[in-house]
């Protein structure tokens, strides 16, 4: 079945350290995206890319950095510099012309101990 | 500034009861205005809107969008306790490289 796999469902980290969240799509889509979601709030958009090897910054890119090599993959590393990291975390892709729009990974709780 | 406002933030019904949530937007190079229903993981996708004034509909459920009022309503009939969820309203706009931004969302809450 196509779809987004994030990974892992449930991350701890200690402060001050690096981690990367998985994200990955077989649905062929171009545009991968990155957002933040914190309890009774709606997403905030972190990084996106439209094309392998190029992303932009989204609403809330500090402390956040990205990569596109492959067309299927779009990791998202939270470094030390990003102060509130304790989050849920989705990733979503997109066809050009889709007409049902954004398809969701079910997403990561970064969680800093 | 681009922005999606949504309210209520949060509402509370009995089973049976209609509601209607509402979603407005200032962005630049309007595309698409987007409905999810969430419950604890990852949104899942209700409608997705390009004209004005024409209602989509899947069963109880129904929304339509006002480009001229930069609007859109999200009706749901005859409530059901499984349509208690975040519902969120998104945008998508921009030119070459567009993007999705949220709103807020509404808690709803059918009680029985």
């Amino acid at each position: 079945d196509g779809g987004i796999t994030q990974s892992p469902k449930y991350l701890f980290r200690k402060e001050g350290q690096n981690v990367t969240l998985s994200c990955e799509q077989n649905l062929n889509h171009d545009a991968m995206y990155w957002y933040r979601q914190d309890p009774g709030q709606g997403l905030r958009l972190i990084y996106y890319s439209q094309i392998v090897n190029d992303f932009q910054k989204g609403d809330i890119a500090e402390g956040y950095s990205v990569s596109r090599e492959k067309k299927e993959s779009f990791p998202l590393t939270v470094t030390s510099a990003q102060k509130n990291p304790t989050a849920f975390y989705l990733c979503a892709s997109s066809s050009r012309g889709a007409s049902y729009g954004y398809t969701f990974g079910s997403g990561t709780r970064l969680t800093v101990v | 500034e681009d922005k999606v406002v949504q309210s209520p933030l949060s509402l509370v019904v009995h089973e049976g009861d209609t509601v209607t949530l509402n979603c407005s937007y200032e962005v630049t190079n309007f595309r698409s205005l987007l409905w999810y229903k969430q419950e604890k993981k990852a949104p899942t996708f209700l409608f997705m809107l390009t004209s004005s004034g024409i209602e989509k509909k899947s069963g109880r459920l129904s929304s339509i969008l006002d480009k001229k009022e930069l609007f859109s309503i999200l009706n749901i009939t005859a409530t059901q306790t499984g349509d208690s969820a975040v519902y969120l309203c998104a945008v998508e706009y921009g030119g070459s490289g567009s993007r999705l931004t949220f709103g807020e969302g509404t808690q709803l809450t059918v009680n029985p």
